[in-house]
């Protein structure tokens, strides 16, 4: 099973609004990671869990909170959002650090209204 | 800090001409992956250039990774529909430990 999971496809919330986006993998790997991907620009790094711990958080506001419950699993809490966090947010794995490939879940399309 | 430039940004070729495109950095890589992002999709993995000089094949696929280190090129040869999508670089040098994504190509294949 080489597939990163990710729910949900799709998230409106208003900018009080509290939500979570869940990503999943069964490969292994013991590293994840949250990017954010705004329309015709690369993946921009967020959030690196090496071994169930933060190893890199690129300076990202506060109103993003991720959190690693087990090594299959990476959740991604929102609050108090604004318009502009609007983008697809990708889940991707690998096997240890970013040395090896990492293999990207379809991603979530939040709007943030 | 680390930086990977990618180039061009765009390019729209007439199904099977040859496309290339290239990516440098301003610091030696200690690697270097690609991927492509199918529109609506998500970065696929392709493939990862360690040794200096490398060259990697898969079927029309060329990847180069420069003497130095620091700059990379991904070739297509005689391009298909399928090939339509964006091709990003992705590299590592020994002082950051994470991938920094050149700003990638987007692929528009005529037919």
């Amino acid at each position: 099973d080489t597939e990163v999971t990710q729910t949900p496809k799709h998230l409106v919330m208003g900018m009080t609004n509290k939500k979570s986006l869940k990503c999943e993998q069964h490969m292994g790997h013991r590293a994840m990671y949250w990017y954010k991907q705004k329309a015709k620009k690369p993946p921009e790094l967020m959030f690196v869990y090496s071994y169930e711990k933060l190893s890199i958080n690129e300076s990202v506001p506060s109103r993003f909170s991720p959190e690693c419950p087990n090594s299959s699993l990476l959740n991604l809490h929102l609050h108090a959002l604004q318009p502009e966090d609007s983008a697809l947010y990708l889940c991707a794995s690998s096997q240890v650090d970013n040395y090896y490939e990492q293999y990207f879940g379809p991603g979530t399309r939040l709007t943030v209204t | 800090g680390q930086q990977v430039m990618q180039i061009p940004q765009y390019q729209h070729v007439q199904e099977g001409e040859d496309f290339t495109t290239y990516c440098n950095s301003s610091t030696t890589l200690s690697n270097i992956q690609w991927y492509k992002q199918r529109p609506g999709g998500h970065p696929v993995f392709l493939i990862q250039l360690v040794k200096s000089g490398e060259v990697k094949k898969q079927k029309r696929l060329t990847f180069q990774f420069g003497e130095a280190k620091k700059n990379s090129s991904l070739h297509i040869t005689a391009t298909q529909t399928t090939d339509v999508g964006t091709y990003f670089c992705a590299g590592r040098s020994g002082g950051y430990n994470k991938l920094i994504f050149g700003a990638g190509t987007r692929l528009a294949v005529h037919p």
